[in-house]
């Protein structure tokens, strides 16, 4: 079973540069979430979607947007990439609400040189 | 924002320990979560809670839900090189269409044969 699949794995970037992590999930999960981790700082969500279409900002969302076109996938994207966006970048979902049990992605590290 | 405040936040100990590590908040949450993250992986859940004062295992694992609902502890029982790993709490405040989960720091265990 595939689960949730993020692409790429890796990335380097130049500053300025722009580009987008892609999540899919195969469990027909209604919620969808991008999180960065950093060193000392846990997990921290960056956006997420409560339903294919809709997609809200949560607690570090500045130099981000995302999009969710199709119900499986949501996608992270950069427009112009900081030093400060280096991070592994994970994709979660979840079927609804009213359970917390959220299934992640293996991560994507991204570096901004 | 809340904070989860999770301790300690690295442990060193010899094969066949038990571990204890607890998370401790300024809001209450109505579920507490705990998660294991595998070098290179996305965290995996491994105990949920839901009640005030509830106390959940899962084989060598076992979680409490605080009576005041502002912190949660879970206990290792001797250990094993594999249980080595970050350990992340989560609460969930919930409430409302999002039922956002905030995370600890993480926990850092390592095991030694």
């Amino acid at each position: 079973n595939a689960g949730v699949t993020q692409t790429p794995k890796f990335r380097v970037l130049k500053t300025g540069q722009s580009m987008t992590l892609l999540c899919a999930q195969d469990m027909n999960h209604e919620y969808m979430y991008w999180y960065r981790q950093d060193p000392g700082m846990g997990l921290r969500l960056i956006h997420y979607s409560v339903g294919e279409g809709t997609t809200a900002k949560g607690e570090v969302p500045d130099g981000y947007n995302v999009s969710r076109l199709k119900k499986q996938n949501f996608l992270l994207g950069l427009e112009s990439a900081a030093p400060s966006q280096t991070s592994v970048y994970f994709c979660a979902s979840r079927a609804g609400a009213s359970t917390g049990e959220l299934f992640f992605g293996e991560g994507s590290r991204l570096t901004v040189l | 924002g809340q904070q989860l405040n999770q301790s300690p936040q690295s442990m060193f100990i010899q094969e066949g320990e038990d571990v204890s590590m607890n998370c401790t908040s300024s809001s209450i949450f109505n579920t507490w979560l705990w998660y294991k993250q595998d070098p290179g992986e996305g965290p995996v859940l491994l105990i949920a809670l839901y009640k005030a004062g509830e106390l959940t295992s899962n084989g060598r694992l076992t979680a409490q839900f605080g009576i005041t609902r502002k912190d949660s502890f879970l206990n290792i029982s001797a250990s094993i090189p594999s249980d080595v790993g970050i350990y992340f709490c989560a609460g969930q405040l919930g409430g409302g269409a999002t039922n956002k989960l905030i995370f600890g720091t993480g926990t850092l265990l390592a095991v030694q044969p």
